[in-house]
């Protein structure tokens, strides 16, 4: 079966670095997603790594090794308001979108 | 990497009324694109795919006369939801991707309808 895995609860300081994994088991692959939400908005996009490599994008970037099947999203240099949750998603070889649960990042003053 | 601009970012508009939705592929044409539609709280569902000059192909359960998808030309699709009710709420996102099975696909940025 199709399978994303990340972690239900980050917590971090503010100004802290923190890392966000994400693992997948998917037919096929066709590229990765990492979205942010905050309560009650629609996600935000965020990055979408589709080589294996580092994608940087200001305070964010994103990582992807397909030979693992392994993602992570790093924030640097954290503010209150990047307590939201995060969403990795996979799109799979029928161009669907398969996504993890999200991880609810908690930042802390 | 190729852009995908999606029009407008949010839209609140009253029931019964209609609201377009425009993807575009900005540097590059776009033969097959797709529409996707996310509910809070749970995943993003392909709507419909469709290529360039021919009928869209739509997901089981999407209603074909109330979402209208027109893909005339190969940097412009175009979703309409027609009569929208409050239940149409969501956020829709596109896709776009060039010939080849094994190039990228693009999405734009998403928009949010709110019916009301």
């Amino acid at each position: 079966g199709q399978n994303i895995d990340q972690p239900t609860e980050m917590t971090a300081t503010e100004g802290a670095i923190v890392q966000i994994n994400c693992t997948y088991q998917t037919s096929g692959f066709n590229g990765l997603f990492w979205y942010q939400q905050h309560a009650g908005e629609a996600p935000t996009f965020l990055s979408y790594n589709v080589l294996d490599g580092l994608e940087e994008k200001g305070r964010f970037s994103s990582f992807l090794s397909r030979s693992k099947g392994y993602s992570y999203l790093l924030l640097k240099e954290l503010q209150m308001k990047d307590s939201a949750s995060y969403l990795c998603a996979v799109l799979d070889s029928n161009y669907q979108l398969i996504w993890g649960a999200g991880t609810k990042l908690i930042i802390k003053p | 990497g190729a852009v995908v601009s999606q029009h407008p970012s949010w839209v609140i508009c009253k029931s019964g009324t209609s609201v377009k939705i425009e993807c575009r592929s900005l540097d590059f044409q776009a033969t097959t694109m797709f529409w996707y539609r996310q509910f809070p709280k749970q995943s993003l569902m392909l709507m419909a795919t469709s290529n360039e000059g021919s009928k869209a192909t739509y997901e089981q359960g999407v209603e074909k006369d109330k979402f209208l998808i027109n893909h005339a030309s190969l940097t412009l699709s175009t979703l309409t939801v027609t009569s929208a009710h409050p239940e149409d709420s969501s956020f829709y996102i596109c896709s776009a991707r060039s010939t080849g099975l094994d190039t990228e696909a693009f999405f734009g940025q998403g928009t949010r309808l709110t019916v009301v």
